[in-house]
């Protein structure tokens, strides 16, 4: 089982750059990396999933360095509407396999005026 | 707006009674979800369905039975719950289980 470790809390103001950095030293070969938001009484909403070096989308980017054993999600230029908590997930088993999947403590990502 | 649809979207319910969540999605996904949250914590996955059939009980205690009728809906059925029992419950689906998952915005549940 590969359990993540992520800051509790970060703080940030708009416009900054805020990086957002999981570890997960168990991590097997199979695992994919994948970061999900969450505002309050809503269900988590995917951000973007990697498996190695990295992955951007619209919304972040993800870096892995070549050990894998941690993760950093990048969300560039916040604003207030991304106040909220980020989970790092490592999904356990890969192809045919099933896997556990498994939330970490997650981060709440606090963005002030 | 969510593509996982999970009603109700709150239930209260004494310890006695017997009552059911729904959750739908017509993504044809294959792999459906339940997963329980807390206040500030995170969520904690209870069942997972691939292809229609249970694959992961998460030691689930009994008075919480899933139930997966078709590829599209997925049910969970509540009995005897216990004050603890009070969260949120939440519906996810994927196309395979490492893929990224939808969830709905879930069911609050309170027992009396």
């Amino acid at each position: 089982l590969a359990k993540t470790t992520q800051p509790i809390s970060m703080d940030s103001y708009e416009g900054q750059e805020v990086n957002i950095t999981c570890s997960h030293n168990n991590i097997a070969t199979n695992d994919y990396i994948t970061w999900y938001q969450q505002f309050p009484s809503q269900g988590p909403r995917f951000i973007i999933q990697g498996y190695k070096t990295k992955v951007t989308n619209e919304v972040a980017s993800l870096f892995i360095p070549a050990d894998r054993k941690s993760s950093t999600l990048s969300l560039p230029r916040v604003s207030l509407s991304d106040t909220a908590v980020y989970y790092c997930l490592v999904a356990e088993g890969g192809g045919s396999t099933l896997g556990r999947l498994y939330f970490g403590r997650g981060t709440q990502l606090t963005v002030w005026p | 707006d969510t593509e996982v649809t999970q009603t109700p979207k709150h239930l209260v319910m004494g310890m006695t009674n017997k009552k059911s969540l729904k959750c739908e999605q017509h993504m044809g996904h294959r792999a459906m979800y339940w997963y329980k949250q807390k206040a500030k914590k995170p969520p904690e996955l209870m069942f997972v369905y691939s292809y229609e059939k249970l694959s992961i009980n998460e030691s689930v205690p009994s008075r919480f039975s899933p139930e997966c009728p078709n590829s599209s809906l997925l049910n969970l059925h509540l009995h005897a719950l216990q004050p603890e029992d009070s969260a949120l419950y939440l519906c996810a689906s994927s196309t395979w289980p490492n893929q990224p998952q939808h969830f709905g915005d879930g069911t609050r549940l309170s027992i009396l």
